[in-house]
């Protein structure tokens, strides 16, 4: 089946700081690739996506790479601000899985928290 | 533009009673919506499917006797918890799409907290 692994929270930074979260992905079929973030208390929001391998998605600074050869799409961003503190999900949708509306596999979630 | 409003954000309720959560799409029509559950400091488990005008598609383990999910317009779609009981309290969250590509990203409402006493 589809698994999305991502790295190990919490992740704690000073800000200005650069960041890395790692995702790595196994699917059926040929997956888009999704990053969403939470911040407390609220829902999810699409960050960035991409849909085809060496595709670079980006948004708000932060950038993420589809790497077919190794399988992953890792998030990154040069300066993270006090305001980036949330959790970050990194989600795939397989289409393999059109049967199942394209539904979104989600890793665990990173919590990031940026420190003044 | 792609504003998902997810009511009530909170409530709390006693044990027995039922409870409906709506949501909806502001400014498009979600041709797919999907309900979550989250638990605190986890990622968000998948409770069912829902496409307009038809029967919502279950994850397996989710009893569809008791959470309740009516997808009746294109713009709305609701959730009810039937006697809600303490182990029902969660994180819930909707989300919508509009077509049916597999590019068409999900949004997501604000989710809403179901505490039972």
């Amino acid at each position: 089946g589809d698994s999305v692994t991502q790295m190990e929270g919490p992740v704690t930074l000073s800000e200005e700081a650069f960041l890395t979260i790692n995702c790595t992905y196994t699917a059926t079929g040929y997956p888009s690739l999704f990053w969403y973030v939470q911040y407390p208390g609220e829902g999810l929001q699409l960050l960035l996506k991409a849909t085809k391998a060496d595709d670079k998605g980006s948004n708000k600074g932060f950038e993420a790479t589809y790497r077919k050869e190794t399988t992953s799409f890792h998030l990154e961003k040069g300066s993270v601000q006090v305001s980036d503190s949330a959790v970050y999900f990194c989600a795939l949708s397989d289409r393999a899985r059109r049967g199942s509306n394209y539904k979104l596999t989600f890793g665990k979630g990173t919590l990031l928290t940026v420190n003044p | 533009g792609a504003v998902v409003s997810q009511h009530p954000s909170w409530v709390i309720c006693k044990s027995g009673t039922s409870v409906k959560i709506e949501c909806r799409s502001l400014d498009f029509q979600a041709t797919t919506m999907f309900w979550y559950r989250q638990f605190p400091k986890q990622s968000l488990m998948l409770m069912a499917t829902s496409n307009e005008g038809s029967k919502a598609t279950y994850e397996q383990g989710v009893e569809k006797d008791k959470f309740l999910i009516n997808h009746a317009s294109l713009t709305l779609s609701t959730l009810t918890v039937t006697s809600a009981h303490p182990e029902d309290s969660s994180f819930y969250i909707c989300s919508a799409r509009m077509g049916q590509g597999i590019n068409q990203p999900q949004h997501f409402g604000d989710g809403t907290r179901l505490s039972i006493l």
